[in-house]
């Protein structure tokens, strides 16, 4: 199994740009997450989803969008690019929602926009 | 108001010391607790849950203090593999969920040869 995936691993935006951020997991988990990390800061949740066709949103969900058409799949939409999303943002699958604190997450994509 | 507060350190000590850390919560209603370790520029992974009565695993031992609100992470006969950050997780919804799930900004922690 390849666990968790995310593409890109590296990522440059400049202002008002619009990108998708890749996540997959093939270990047939129910939950997947979206988490950002800044410096100084804990893992702060975006969105997170609790099966195919179910997602709702966590801590910090504005300019960024979701969806689960498929239960391998979570991407997460940027709207338009803001310096202030500068971070690492990771991907997380759990069994289930009862399980979500054993998160298994993503190698990560390191965005920078400018 | 769900915070989770850790000591940043970084902790510097030598290799074969004991090293232990805290971690405090500020709701008393808590009712799950885990500690995740954070390799420089990796994912997160899950070390270890924190039961009530304690647990041990290996050369790491938790524990949770529900009195005074903290959580602990104690390692034994350190390893310059244990360097990493170390993140305390608490969850404060009974039903799982990763919304309930607040993390630490970790403690980072370097052993030395």
């Amino acid at each position: 199994n390849a666990g968790v995936t995310q593409t890109p691993k590296f990522q440059v935006l400049k202002t008002g740009q619009s990108m998708t951020l890749q996540c997959a997991q093939d270990m047939n988990h129910e939950y997947m997450s979206w988490y950002r990390q800044d410096p100084g800061m804990g893992l702060r949740l975006i969105h997170y989803s609790v099966g195919a066709g179910i997602t709702d949103q966590g801590e910090v969900p504005n300019g960024y969008n979701v969806s689960r058409s498929t239960t391998e799949d979570f991407p997460l939409r940027l709207l338009s690019a803001a310096p202030s999303q500068t971070s690492v943002y990771f991907c997380a699958s759990s069994y289930s929602a009862e399980s979500s604190y054993e998160q298994y997450f993503g190698p990560g994509t390191r965005l920078t926009v400018t | 108001r769900k915070e989770v507060e850790q000591d940043p350190g970084p902790f510097n000590v030598p290799e074969g010391a004991t090293v232990a850390f805290n971690c405090t919560y500020s709701n008393s209603a808590s009712q799950s607790f885990f500690w995740y370790r954070q390799d420089c520029r990796k994912e997160p992974k899950l070390l270890m849950s924190v039961y009530s009565s304690g647990n041990e695993d290996g050369r790491f031992t938790a524990q949770l203090n529900r009195a005074s609100q903290y959580i602990s992470l104690l390692i034994r006969d350190s390893k310059l593999s244990d360097s990493a950050t170390y993140l305390c997780v608490v969850n404060f919804l009974s039903g799982g969920g990763a919304d309930g799930l607040t993390f630490g900004k970790g403690t980072h922690l370097i052993i030395q040869p």
